[in-house]
């Protein structure tokens, strides 16, 4: 059962363009909602995260937009540029436990072209 | 210093093989993790140990056998792998506290099971 859904599988973006990918979850003991950026032949780089006290978190072009009522948070990279081309991954966890055990959403393929 | 380190970088490795996975970080982080990852999938959980004690094992078949000797370092022991074993290992790490949840990546091992 996939705890976090993912969406769009890919995305192809314009330079310059906004990328905004979305991900939902049904767990409401979710408390820590990270963005993860990989690119081939790498380990994912943590690039912005949010708890569920806040509606907004940003940090230079990226953006995570959180709506608790609704189970959701996307992400919105604002003038993307052809480095961006990576796969963005989402996630949840619970800290109830301690241990930082991270759901994975299935990943979105981005594609900045020229 | 955000880094977790793992050796080797890439292992080809046949099927009678024991070999090991290595990782270290240096940010006073006593949860550590290792995850697998397939070619275009998110990371899967394998294990987590916390204050060097193995508190989760995602039901992983036994020819995979985790280690931690101490805070910094984390070791995943090989044997009689199969060819569907192949993948990215990653090495991750964050702190057991709910003030910082920050889980960090290493780079990862490439594993080829011949």
């Amino acid at each position: 059962q996939q705890q976090v859904k993912q969406s769009p599988q890919s995305l192809i973006v314009q330079k310059g363009g906004i990328s905004i990918i979305n991900c939902a979850y049904e767990n409401t003991a979710f408390d820590y909602f990270p963005w993860y950026q990989q690119f081939p032949g790498k380990g994912p780089a943590l690039l912005i995260a949010i708890r569920p006290d806040v509606s907004e978190k940003k940090e230079g072009r990226f953006t995570i937009s959180f709506n608790k009522s609704a189970k959701q948070f996307s992400l919105h990279i604002m003038d993307s540029q052809p480095g961006d081309s990576a796969t963005y991954f989402c996630a949840a966890s619970s800290l109830v436990t301690g241990a930082n055990n991270l759901f994975f959403g299935t990943g979105t393929r981005l594609t900045v072209i020229p | 210093d955000t880094e977790v380190t793992q050796t080797p970088k890439h292992l080809v490795m046949g099927m009678t093989n024991k070999k090991s996975l290595k990782c270290e970080q240096h940010m006073g982080h006593r949860a550590m993790y290792w995850y697998k990852q397939k070619a275009k999938k998110p990371p899967e959980l394998m294990f987590v140990y916390s204050y060097e004690k193995l508190s989760i094992n995602e039901s992983v078949p036994s020819r995979f056998s985790p280690e931690c000797p101490n805070s910094s370092l984390l070791n995943l022991h090989l044997h009689a792998l199969q060819p569907e074993d192949s993948a990215l290992y990653l090495c991750a790490s964050s702190h057991l506290s709910t003030v910082s949840y920050e889980q960090y990546f290493g780079p990862g091992t490439r594993l080829t099971v011949t």
